[in-house]
């Protein structure tokens, strides 16, 4: 059984596309999260879900939206891909927003060319 | 800026010995403390929560932590080769839109045999 799962794991894409990238949790918690890990590996909270609320909105460009339909799934679209959007997405959930363990996807490699 | 410093390493151990993880945070109300351990291409998984002063075993594995020096370390007994991985040290951080984990940026740690 997967905990978090995230489709697509790979997406490579030209400059100026749109995408998403979807994320789903079946441990029944009421916190999702998206992280951007660069490629010097630095991992960074994006965006916080509790119970399909938006509770936090780090530095991140308008281009960049997220979307809860119900609270086990973090939807991300990206607008207007740029190079500097490749990097690793991580999604991830926990049962206490900060709190309590969070629980990380298999992440989505993104590369934009 | 709230911020979680690690030395990023690499830290190199013989097989066998102890590896000694180390993390500094700058949010004196922080509460929660863990740490992960990130393969190389793979997720974090939760390798050590902490939440009060003092000592935490789990097998080969000690937190410490101490909130007046705002310190945390890993400890890491009798290290194998597969233990070579990155480590994260991550910390709650309230903010003023609601609480997130801040991530170090990580220690890479390889154990020759």
């Amino acid at each position: 059984d997967t905990a978090v799962s995230q489709t697509p794991k790979y997406l490579v894409t030209q400059m100026g596309n749109d995408k998403s990238i979807k994320c789903e949790q079946n441990l029944g918690h009421d916190t999702m999260y998206w992280y951007k890990q660069d490629s010097k590996k630095f991992l960074k909270i994006m965006f916080s879900y509790n119970n399909k609320e938006l509770i936090i909105n780090e530095t991140v460009p308008n281009r960049f939206s997220p979307k809860s339909p119900d609270k086990a799934h973090l939807n991300l679209h990206i607008n207007s891909l740029e190079l500097g959007d490749s990097a690793v997405y991580f999604c991830a959930s926990s049962s206490l927003a900060g709190v309590e363990t969070q629980y990380f996807g298999p992440g989505t490699r993104l590369l934009v060319l | 800026q709230k911020e979680v410093e690690q030395n990023s390493g690499p830290l190199s151990v013989p097989e066998g010995a102890i590896a000694s993880l180390n993390c500094t945070y700058s949010d004196r109300g922080s509460q929660s403390f863990f740490w992960y351990r990130q393969y190389s291409g793979k997720s974090p998984e939760l390798i050590m929560s902490i939440y009060s002063n003092g000592d935490k075993e789990d097998g080969r594995f000690t937190a410490q932590l101490n909130k007046a020096s705002q310190y945390v370390s890993l400890l890491i007994r009798d290290s194998q080769p597969s233990d070579s991985a990155t480590y994260l040290c991550a910390v709650n951080m309230v903010g003023q839109a609601g609480t997130a984990l801040i991530f170090g940026k990580g220690t890479t740690l390889s154990v020759s045999s």
